[in-house]
């Protein structure tokens, strides 16, 4: 079945380090991507998404391109903040067609540190 | 923008009691809600999709008489845990699409931090 694979976390940075979260996945057909991220006792916001091969998304100064090649999704950002400190999911969607409802399936998530 | 709310955002029960998770979209209309549960410190596991006037598909291994849900409007979907015990204490968010943007990304709400003493 499809599945996302995070790099395990924690990450802990300096502020204005740059950041790079691996993200790879398994799916059949095309995909959209996305990441999420989610604050402490909240739920997820969606950060960007992508949704066909070679296409970039970007927000807030992250950035992530979809490679169908490499069947990765890595999320990266210049330089990062203190406020960036969160937890960071990447998932894919195969969309809603006959059979298939378009439901989300994560990756285990990767926790952000951003000390000052 | 989409806006998915969900009440109460944390709930302490005893157990062998129901508790009821409401999530509305606020300001689009929802023919598939999701709801997904999350323990310390991990992913978010899908327990079920819930279809607007229909019944709703269970995950494997997620007990339908155990989390009721019911999708009775196109704002409106609700869990119901029944019967509740301290394992089932846990973070549960609901997510929703917007109706006919079938390759929109998921909204979704806040969460509900539930306790079962």
């Amino acid at each position: 079945g499809d599945s996302v694979t995070q790099m395990e976390g924690p990450v802990t940075l300096s502020e204005e380090a740059f950041l790079t979260i691996n993200c790879t996945y398994t799916a059949t057909g095309y995909p959209s991507l996305f990441w999420y991220v989610q604050y402490p006792g909240e739920g997820l916001q969606l950060l960007l998404k992508a949704t066909k091969a070679d296409d970039k998304g970007s927000n807030k100064g992250f950035e992530a391109t979809y490679r169908k090649e490499t069947t990765s999704f890595h999320l990266e950002k210049g330089s990062v903040q203190v406020s960036d400190s969160a937890v960071y999911f990447c998932a894919l969607t195969n969309g809603v067609w006959s059979g298939n409802t378009g439901k989300l399936i994560f990756g285990q998530g990767t926790t952000l540190q951003v000390k000052p | 923008g989409a806006v998915v709310s969900q009440h109460p955002s944390w709930v302490i029960c005893k157990s062998g009691t129901s508790v009821k998770i409401e999530c509305r979209s606020l300001d689009f209309q929802a023919t598939t809600m999701f709801w997904y549960r999350q323990f310390p410190k991990q992913s978010l596991m899908l327990m079920a999709t819930s279809n607007e006037g229909s019944k709703a598909t269970y995950e494997q291994g997620v007990e339908k008489d155990k989390f009721l849900i019911n999708h009775a409007s196109l704002t409106l979907s609700t869990l119901t845990v029944t019967s509740a015990h301290p394992e089932d204490s846990s973070f549960y968010i609901c997510s929703a699409r917007r109706a006919g943007a079938d390759n929109s990304p998921l909204h979704f709400g806040n969460g509900t931090r539930l306790t079962v003493t």
